[in-house]
């Protein structure tokens, strides 16, 4: 089936900087797409997302990009504290004829240094 | 309330038990999820279930056998498990089923099978 793939398995990046964790998805069909953040011991937290009709959408220091034209997903975390450090998914939710089901990506593990 | 919750945290089960997890929801939601997630795995989708009916099984093993008593909970109830159906068990819930709806998890209950 279409599954949403992930660049880099793990990120590290020191307090204060930016962090950009990549994501490619494979099903043109898809119209949402979610990021989400999990903590060791915990369930995935909702970070931010965006549809398909969009190109970009702003959170709290957090920022998503979508380039429909190379399936490609990115999140974008300014100034990044040691609280971020987590795995990251991204997740895309198939069309109807799937079921609109939600099909995460393999995870980036995002490391803080201070 | 935007909160699901799960119980137990942790379970510990011979391959002869059988036993019952636990998910609750009150944010009037009338999706809800079971997914399975395996260390450094992302989560895999189980069952779905919309307006209490059971509307997605992804070929789940029958030793598994989800359960929507209500609007708000929801059971998954375990027999002769397999070691290998030891995993972190999630539980999410969203306003429905189709569309852009974000997925709430809970934090999910830790399960050994030995």
């Amino acid at each position: 089936g279409e599954s949403v793939g992930l660049h880099l398995p793990t990120l590290s990046v020191q307090e204060g900087d930016n962090s950009i964790i990549n994501c490619a998805y494979s099903n043109s069909a898809s119209d949402y797409f979610i990021w989400y953040k999990q903590e060791s011991g915990k369930g995935p937290q909702f970070i931010i997302d965006i549809r398909s009709n969009m190109d970009k959408r702003q959170g709290q220091r957090v920022t998503v990009l979508l380039n429909k034209t190379v399936k490609h997903l990115s999140l974008q975390i300014a100034a990044t504290q040691p609280g971020d450090s987590a795995v990251y998914f991204c997740a895309e939710e198939g069309p109807r004829e799937y079921g609109n089901k939600l099909v995460f990506g393999a995870g980036t593990i995002l490391r803080v240094k201070s | 309330d935007t909160e699901v919750t799960q119980t137990p945290k942790h379970l510990v089960m011979g391959m002869t038990n059988k036993k019952s997890l636990k998910c609750e929801q009150h944010m009037g939601h009338r999706a809800m999820y079971w997914y399975k997630q395996k260390a450094k795995k992302p989560p895999e989708l189980m069952f779905v279930y919309s307006y209490e009916k059971l509307s997605i099984n992804e070929s789940v093993p029958s030793r598994f056998s989800p359960e929507c008593p209500n609007s708000s909970l929801l059971n998954l109830h375990l027999h002769a498990l397999q070691p290998e159906d030891s995993a972190l068990y999630l539980c999410a819930s969203s306003l429905r089923t189709s569309g852009t709806y974000e997925q709430y998890f809970g934090p999910g209950t830790r399960l050994t099978v030995t």
